[in-house]
C-alpha cells in the first residue's frame, strides 16, 4: 500500500533563508508526483508537477527534484518570504487502482519577517 | 474563468440530516473528484468521474453519493450526517484524469453536531 509521509510536520524559519521540504513515499511505482500549496480557509493551488521520467521541475524560486528508487522528493524553496508561509502538500499519483493520488498531511511553513 | 466553484462555504448540520455539496468547473474539464480533509491526515478521495454520467468510488466513499450529469456540475451528497463526517470538503478537476495539474475549490468546511 503506497504511503506518503512528510516530515517535518511544522517548520519555521526567518525571511531570506534557503529551505528544503521532504516527502517520501513507499512505493515507488508512480506515475507522476506533485506539490501543492495550501493558505489557511482556501483551497490548494498546484505548484509542480515532475512525471516519473523526470528528475526535477523548476518554477521561479521553487525547484522540485524526483528520486524515485529513494521513494523521496523534496521541495526546494529559495530566498524565503513571509508570503510563501503556507501548508505545502506532496501528491503521489499511483499506477494501479485508477491512477488516484496518494497525499502527505503536509508541511505547514512559517517564514518569521 | 471562475475555475472550481464551491458552495456553501460552511454548513453545520444535525446527525442524521442529508445535504447536498455544489461543485461547478467552467473549464470544461472532464476529471472531477471529491475530496475530504482532516486535522493531521493527507486528503483522501470520496469519488470521482471520468466523465458525464460516469462515476466510481474512491479510498472513503460510505455515507456519499454523487451523479454527474453535465460535464461542468459534480454534486455531493451526504445522505445522513454522522459527526464523523465533520470534515473539510474538496472539490477538484483535471482534463485527464493522470497526467494533468488538479484544479481546486475553495473546500467547503463541514461540522456534524
Amino acid at each position: 500500500k503506497q504511503e506518503v509521509t512528510q516530515i517535518p510536520a511544522a517548520l519555521s524559519v526567518p525571511e531570506g533563508e534557503n529551505l528544503v521540504l521532504n516527502c517520501s513515499f513507499t512505493d515507488s511505482a508512480i506515475y507522476n508526483l506533485q506539490w501543492f500549496r495550501q493558505d489557511p480557509g482556501k483551497g490548494l493551488t498546484s505548484l509542480l508537477l515532475i512525471q516519473s521520467s523526470q528528475r526535477e521541475q523548476t518554477s521561479g524560486r521553487l525547484n522540485a527534484s524526483l528520486d524515485k528508487s529513494s521513494g523521496r522528493s523534496t521541495l526546494y524553496i529559495a530566498a524565503s518570504q513571509p508570503g510563501d508561509s503556507a501548508t505545502y502538500l506532496c501528491a503521489v499519483r499511483r499506477v494501479d487502482s485508477n491512477y488516484q493520488l496518494i497525499w502527505g498531511a503536509g508541511t505547514k511553513l512559517i517564514i518569521k519577517p | 474563468n471562475a475555475g472550481v466553484t464551491q458552495t456553501p462555504k460552511f454548513q453545520v448540520l444535525k446527525t442524521g440530516q442529508s445535504m447536498t455539496l455544489q461543485c461547478a468547473q467552467d473549464m470544461n474539464h472532464e476529471y472531477m473528484s471529491w475530496y475530504r480533509q482532516d486535522p493531521g491526515m493527507g486528503l483522501r478521495l470520496i469519488h470521482y468521474s471520468v466523465g458525464a454520467g460516469i462515476t466510481d468510488q474512491g479510498e472513503v466513499p460510505n455515507g456519499y453519493n454523487v451523479s454527474r450529469s453535465t460535464t461542468e456540475d459534480f454534486p455531493l451528497r451526504l445522505l445522513s450526517a454522522a459527526p464523523s463526517q465533520t470534515s473539510v470538503y474538496f472539490c477538484a478537476s483535471s482534463y485527464s484524469s493522470i497526467g494533468d495539474t488538479q484544479y481546486f475549490g475553495p473546500g467547503t468546511r463541514l461540522t456534524v453536531l
